[in-house]
């Protein structure tokens, strides 16, 4: 099945720029969607589609996949946006459809 | 506003069948619409789809799952359920329920069930 790769954990300090990167195999030509989960809650959707933003989410937010990488980039991260983030893609013609990232914890230092 | 409620037992012995139901308040399970999945994290660990139902009854499975798991569907209740068979400690994790909706191009999770943690243990 497909496999995402992302890096452990990512620290920026507040007001900078936080990139979280997904790597898969050719993960260019997918779609690659990117949840925000913050202690004892929920996963929530923060990304679509490698760049669209749900309603709610700030602009901030914003995120490119091309190549073999796809990336989820916060601008002025705030302390708030500590929290755990998943890459997501649905892999469509395979037998596993959804699959999910290993998981980055974003660090405000 | 949908909202999705995971409820069953929090404690299951080794061996026997993990069971779930998830509620769906705010809308229904009967719109062609939405898939209808199962997504678990062990403690400190990473998200794992588990599988998704279709409101035709329609199911995928995760392949490393596969031969344990069932999801059904009833949509006069407006819920669904996991059922996970033979069950070892490494099935203990929170267990979610989410609903996959169709965006421009593809499908992705947009609503979740707050979670409900399930510890398999004698």
């Amino acid at each position: 099945s497909y496999v995402l790769t992302q890096p452990p954990s990512v620290s920026v300090a507040p007001g900078q720029t936080a990139r979280i990167t997904c790597g898969g195999n050719n993960i260019g030509s997918k779609s690659v969607h990117w949840y925000q989960q913050k202690p004892g809650q929920a996963p929530a959707p923060v990304v679509y589609d490698d760049s669209d933003r749900p309603s709610g989410i700030p602009e901030r937010f914003s995120g490119s996949n091309s190549g073999n990488t796809a990336t989820l980039i916060i601008s002025r991260v705030e302390a708030g946006d500590e929290a755990d983030y998943y890459c997501q893609v649905w892999d469509s013609s395979s037998d596993h459809p959804r699959v999910f990232g290993g998981g980055t914890k974003l660090t405000v230092l | 506003q949908v909202e999705l409620q995971e409820s069953g037992p929090g404690l299951v012995k080794p061996s026997e069948t993990l069971s779930l139901t998830c509620s769906v308040s705010g809308g229904s399970v009967s719109r062609n619409s939405y898939y209808w999945s199962w997504i678990r994290q062990p403690p400190g660990k990473g998200l794992e789809w588990i599988g998704y139902i279709y409101y035709s009854g329609t199911t995928n499975y995760n392949p490393s799952l596969k031969s344990r798991v069932s999801i059904s569907i009833d949509t006069s209740q407006n819920q669904f359920s996991l059922k996970l068979r033979s069950v070892t400690a490494a099935d203990t994790a929170v267990y979610y329920c989410a609903r996959e909706s169709w965006l421009v191009r593809t499908i992705a999770f947009d609503m979740w069930g707050q979670g409900t943690m399930v510890t398999v243990s004698s």
